[in-house]
């Protein structure tokens, strides 16, 4: 699976879009990009995915260059409920590779 | 819809002991995935199960075993535990062969003495 390059640490305040960007310049053709957060000591959530296209859901956009080199995820209207750590995964989406990576992530702190 | 469950939530062990974490999937859900979450890291995959069989497996050692059962829950045992065992064992579930995205449970925070 390819690299992904996070920044550490991001503040955003709340109210405000939180924007948390990742490089994937090592990304093939058939491999997705995932977006998992956790919340302190709890289980990883999942927030969205996507190969090629933007794409949209009740908790998050994605943004996919169309070099498919980076992305962004994007969270409209942030609240204190967001703060967490941002984890963004490159995968293959075939049958026999299901395992996910995980990098240490964006520590995500959103300010009052 | 029920969710991904694992128990217990905490445990504490000494060396040399061996634990038994279980985990049951979500419904629908029939392959079962163990990450080990040392503390201020990310997650890292131990193994999978589907169809009862182990399909992958992650840089650990056979001290890390595993179990799956005919209801798809499934279990994580862990041989002559170290003090560097000591992490939050996370169980997550998904459905083979289409399945895209993997649902993790609460975990269970496993600390060795």
């Amino acid at each position: 699976d390819a690299k992904t390059t996070q920044p550490p640490s991001m503040d955003c305040a709340e109210g405000r879009a939180a924007n948390l960007p990742c490089n994937h310049s090592t990304i093939s053709g058939n491999e997705y990009v995932y977006w998992y957060r956790q919340i302190h000591s709890q289980g990883p959530q999942y927030i969205i995915h996507g190969l090629k296209n933007n794409e949209t859901n009740e908790m998050a956009s994605l943004i996919i260059t169309e070099d498919r080199k980076s992305s962004t995820l994007i969270l409209p209207h942030a609240t204190l409920r967001d703060t967490a750590v941002y984890y963004c995964i490159v995968r293959v989406g075939s049958f026999g590779n299901e395992k996910l990576t995980f990098g240490t992530g964006t520590r995500l702190t959103i300010i009052p | 819809d029920a969710g991904v469950t694992q128990s217990p939530t905490h445990l504490i062990k000494t060396r040399g002991q061996q634990v038994t974490l279980r985990c049951s999937p979500k419904s629908g859900h029939d392959t079962v995935s163990w990450y080990q979450q040392a503390l201020g890291q990310g997650p890292q995959f131990i193994f999978q199960y589907y169809e009862e069989e182990e399909r992958q497996r992650g840089n650990f050692p056979d001290r890390f075993s595993g179990h799956q059962f005919p209801n798809y829950s499934s279990e994580l045992n862990v041989n002559a535990l170290l003090l560097g065992d000591s992490a939050l064992y996370l169980c997550a579930s998904t459905q083979l062969p289409v399945g895209e995205t993997q649902y993790f449970g609460p975990g269970t925070r496993l600390l060795v003495l």
